[in-house]
């Protein structure tokens, strides 16, 4: 089974503070995601990866950056973080460019910014 | 632009039969994501449409239709486990970015 685990289920941190959130996914999947969920607006991509040290910004990627230094883990990075940065965060991986490529998803983080 | 829209919430009894309906505009077409997603868990994949027409895996369905940008998802004799957020996604360019809607709350009753 393809397994996408995250470091934290819940993370609670205090606004102006530099947060980590880990990704890691065993199946040797090129493409790596990170999306935030918010009620009513649905899940939103903030970055992705498609190789090693290879990002790319996704629709909102302000106030946020990504480390991705080996294929099976993906880092997102909220350098200062702020209360607006609440919310569930949820990583993705896909393998391929092409086709039918699900996305296999983690159990996400719930962050709250106090 | 991009633009996915789903019903924000429908309900449906045990046993019974649900069409859940996506309507997209995208620049881009490569294909349509349905997910279901339980409270507090991960979404997990049901089904995947690039050309038209109908597909069937076990009690659920997924149809699309490029021409009207329309897809919708079939769930049949319903249970109470199907209580759950389902949400479309579309690929919107060649790599595997996917565009989500914002998802409907699906609510099976006894």
């Amino acid at each position: 089974d393809v397994k996408v685990t995250q470091s934290s289920r819940y993370l609670v941190k205090r606004t102006g503070e530099k947060v980590f959130l880990e990704c890691v996914q065993d199946m040797d999947h090129e493409n790596m995601f990170w999306y935030r969920q918010d009620p009513g607006l649905g899940l939103r991509l903030i970055y992705f990866s498609y190789d090693v040290k290879m990002k790319e910004k996704g629709d909102i990627p302000e106030g946020y950056s990504v480390s991705r230094e080996k294929k099976e883990r993906f880092s997102l990075i909220l350098e200062s973080a702020s209360t607006n940065q609440t919310s569930m965060y949820l990583c993705a991986s896909s393998s391929g460019t092409g086709g039918m490529n699900e996305q296999f998803f983690g159990p996400g983080t719930r962050l709250t910014v106090l | 632009g991009q633009n996915i829209d789903q019903p924000t919430e429908m309900t449906a009894t045990e046993g019974a039969i649900v069409q859940i309906n996506c309507t997209y505009q995208t620049s881009g077409f490569n294909g349509l994501f349905w997910y279901q997603q339980h409270a507090g868990e991960a979404p997990t994949f049901l089904s995947y449409n690039v050309l038209d027409g109908l597909e069937e895996k076990g009690r659920f369905s997924s149809f699309l239709s490029r021409s009207k940008g329309y897809s919708y998802l079939l769930l049949k004799e319903l249970q109470m486990k199907d209580s759950a957020s389902y949400l479309c996604a579309v690929i919107d360019t060649g790599f595997q970015k996917l565009v989500f809607g914002t998802g409907t709350r699906l609510l099976v009753s006894p």
